[in-house]
């Protein structure tokens, strides 16, 4: 039962560097998330997919692109990482956009961006 | 802008205490609201949901809901070391493209 699995789980990129975090998930969920957490920050979404064919940027998505490949599928990624990327980074599904509907999360990436 | 706000703590309770954590949303159309406990290290967990006003018992667990007030909370009681954690409260409106985290509480349970 392997919900939202995220890879790779860890990664260290030089400046400049371009990489793709890939998540999918197993539970048949319609909207997908991307999120960013930093020290003593709290959750920050970069980027959302209420549907299959459809994403939409959330509070930070500058320096950042997503792909909805299909319904199991969303991929994160970084074209010119920046010191400032450096974060964890996870990803988190729900069953539909609409409705009391919670996210459950994937484990997560660590990507240090030196 | 739609916030989550919560008190950063360290919240710090005895074992065998009741812990109580605190949340605030600014958006008046939030209808779902949600407790997550996150281990260091690791990812947000969803130990808790409530809709409607009033409590909601699970276990150990109660959430509290006043949309008046705009206030969530959760209770844990005879707490254990194990609950310590970071606990962070999360709103969401019909439309579920508003869904926003709080910052989240540590909470430490000392032996």
């Amino acid at each position: 039962n392997a919900g939202v699995t995220q890879t790779p789980k860890f990664q260290v990129l030089k400046t400049g560097q371009s990489m793709t975090l890939q998540c999918a998930q197993d539970m048949n969920h319609n909207s997908m998330y991307w999120y960013r957490q930093d020290p003593g920050m709290g959750l920050r979404l970069i980027y959302y997919s209420a549907s299959e064919g459809t994403t939409d940027k959330g509070e930070v998505p500058n320096g950042y692109n997503v792909s909805r490949l299909n319904k199991r599928e969303f991929s994160l990624r970084l074209e010119s990482a920046a010191p400032s990327q450096t974060s964890v980074y996870f990803c988190a599904s729900s069953p539909r956009v609409r409705g009391y509907q919670p996210q459950h999360f994937g484990d997560g990436t660590r990507l240090s961006i030196l | 802008q739609k916030e989550v706000e919560q008190n950063s703590g360290p919240l710090s309770v005895p074992e065998g205490a009741i812990a109580s954590l605190n949340c605030t949303y600014s958006d008046r159309g939030s209808q779902s609201f949600f407790w997550y406990r996150q281990y260091s290290g690791k990812s947000p967990e969803l130990i808790m949901s409530i809709y409607s006003n009033g409590d909601k018992e699970d276990g150990r667990f109660t959430a509290q809901l006043n949309k008046a007030s705009q206030y969530v909370s959760l209770l844990i009681r005879d707490s254990q070391p194990s609950d310590s954690a970071t606990y962070l409260c999360a709103a969401n409106d019909n439309y579920g493209q508003n869904f926003v985290f709080g910052p989240g509480t540590r909470l430490s349970v000392l032996p």
